[in-house]
């Protein structure tokens, strides 16, 4: 099974701040990876896949790069509806698996 | 506009079994597949399993292999995950999740809060 491994699992930012949260798998994926965003009480929102493709709607302050085993989620200047919890996803083989998420919270 | 609709919460006992639904609205139901995730509280995602269009393909983590059975009725376009056997670490909040492109999940429900508490 792949495991997914995020760093940090937290951290604290300010509004205007650029963020990168990186996202290793334990063997190569490709570019088989999401991004979600997930606020308190709620389901998590799909930001990005295929490690790179913004998903609808999502402002293009979040990027994701990265190929292979090691991706990264980008917030280019942090805004106050982006405090919430971070995960991957990986999307090569079954079964599934998220990272552990990261946490981004205010400084 | 697709929604994925799920059942209420529920208080189980150790021991018993849960049945949560999933109903879908606003895509062709039979085509996709359904993914199921928990959340324990406090702690991070956890994909449980996923059935395929037609209700074939079946595929879950082995942490629950013997325990998870997932259906699917096309007649009311819904999707059902049972869980067996529950124990208090089996206390979470279940999402069905699903998307155009299987692998990613565009939509997902509201989740549905089952505590397993004797």
């Amino acid at each position: 099974d792949i495991q997914m491994t995020q760093s940090p699992s937290s951290v604290s930012a300010s509004v205007g701040d650029r963020v990168t949260i990186t996202c290793r798998a334990s063997q190569n994926i490709g570019d088989w990876l999401a991004w979600y965003q997930q606020k308190p009480g709620t389901a998590p929102n799909l930001l990005i896949y295929s490690a790179s493709k913004s998903y609808n709607g999502v402002p293009s302050r979040f990027s994701g790069t990265g190929f292979g085993a090691d991706f990264s989620l980008t917030i280019s200047s942090l805004q106050p509806e982006d405090f919430a919890t971070y995960y991957c996803q990986q999307a090569y083989s079954f079964p599934r698996a998220f990272g552990q998420g990261t946490k981004v919270d205010i400084k | 506009q697709v929604q994925l609709v799920q059942s209420g919460a529920e208080v189980k006992k150790p021991g018993t079994s849960v049945k949560v639904s999933c109903k879908a609205s606003g895509y062709s139901f039979s085509s996709f597949g359904m993914t199921w995730v928990r959340q324990a509280p406090g702690q991070g995602l956890e994909w449980i399993g996923r059935i395929g269009p037609y209700g074939a393909n079946i595929k879950h983590a082995q942490n629950f292999h013997d325990r998870v059975t997932m259906t699917t009725d096309t007649s009311t376009n819904t999707a059902y995950m049972e869980l067996r056997s529950l124990r208090s670490d089996d206390t979470a909040v279940y999402y069905c999740a699903n998307g155009p492109n299987e692998n990613f999940f565009d939509w997902w429900g509201q989740g549905t809060l089952v505590t397993v508490s004797s």
